[in-house]
């Protein structure tokens, strides 16, 4: 069955450095586009960042560009999303989500939870 | 760019009709038929029911509808029963591969 899990969350110390997976099954993964969306505790939903099928293109939301970089391996069905210089408004449960060709997210991992503090 | 405006709570009895509400503007919601609808129960990950504008995926019951207009959208729930109770949030693409999510809405079943 198509499922994506997630790994990698954890507490870390403001300024540190994170970097999460998705492991994608069940589907050909380089036939679609990912997202890394976020969930602060208690918050709505936020999207991140989007990687087109190759890896070659991808686009951030404005809070994270120059910090966060999204990208895929897709000889291991695999998303990644390297966090670096973490404030403690990155605490959040963080998802990977599958982009269907209607731009909306049709299978979404169960998410990681990233706690920046000191 | 701001999130997408949805109202905090709304409530209904079991086998009424409820209407969420989901406001953006002519660079989003009212500029591409892209707005998505995810239910998010507590603890776990969002659920696709209404992509492209008021399609439903394979699964999702059909008291679940969605329309727009202008640059609001709105989902409708018929018949509401207790599993309904959930967060409800609004999704649109905002163009230049970007996308925008509602603050969410908290459904009682009363």
């Amino acid at each position: 069955q198509e499922q994506l899990v997630e790994s990698g969350g954890g507490v870390v110390q403001p300024g540190t450095s994170l970097r999460l997976s998705c492991a994608a099954s069940g589907f050909t993964f380089n036939n679609y586009a990912m997202h890394w969306v976020r969930q602060a505790p208690g918050k709505g939903l936020e999207w991140v960042a989007v990687v087109w099928y190759d890896g070659k293109d991808k686009e951030y939301v404005g809070s994270v560009k120059g910090r966060f970089t999204i990208s895929r391996d897709n000889s291991k069905n695999t998303l990644y999303l390297q966090m670096n210089s973490l404030r403690a408004e990155d605490t959040a449960v963080y998802y990977c989500a599958r982009r269907q060709n209607t731009d909306d997210f049709d299978i979404w991992g169960q998410g990681t939870l990233v706690t920046v503090s000191s | 760019q701001s999130a997408l405006t949805q109202p905090a709570s709304v409530s209904g009895s079991p086998g009424q009709s409820i209407t969420i509400s989901c406001t953006g503007t002519s660079s989003d919601v009212g500029n591409y038929n892209l707005v998505s609808w995810y239910q998010q129960r507590p603890g776990k990950a969002p659920k696709l029911i209404i992509y492209e504008g008021n399609k439903r995926p394979s699964g999702v019951s059909n008291r679940f509808s969605a329309s727009k207009s202008g640059n609001t959208a709105s989902l409708t729930i018929s018949g509401l029963q207790a599993e309904d109770e959930a967060d409800y949030y609004c999704c649109s693409y905002a163009g230049f591969t970007t996308w925008l999510f509602g603050g969410g809405t908290k459904l009682t079943v009363l």
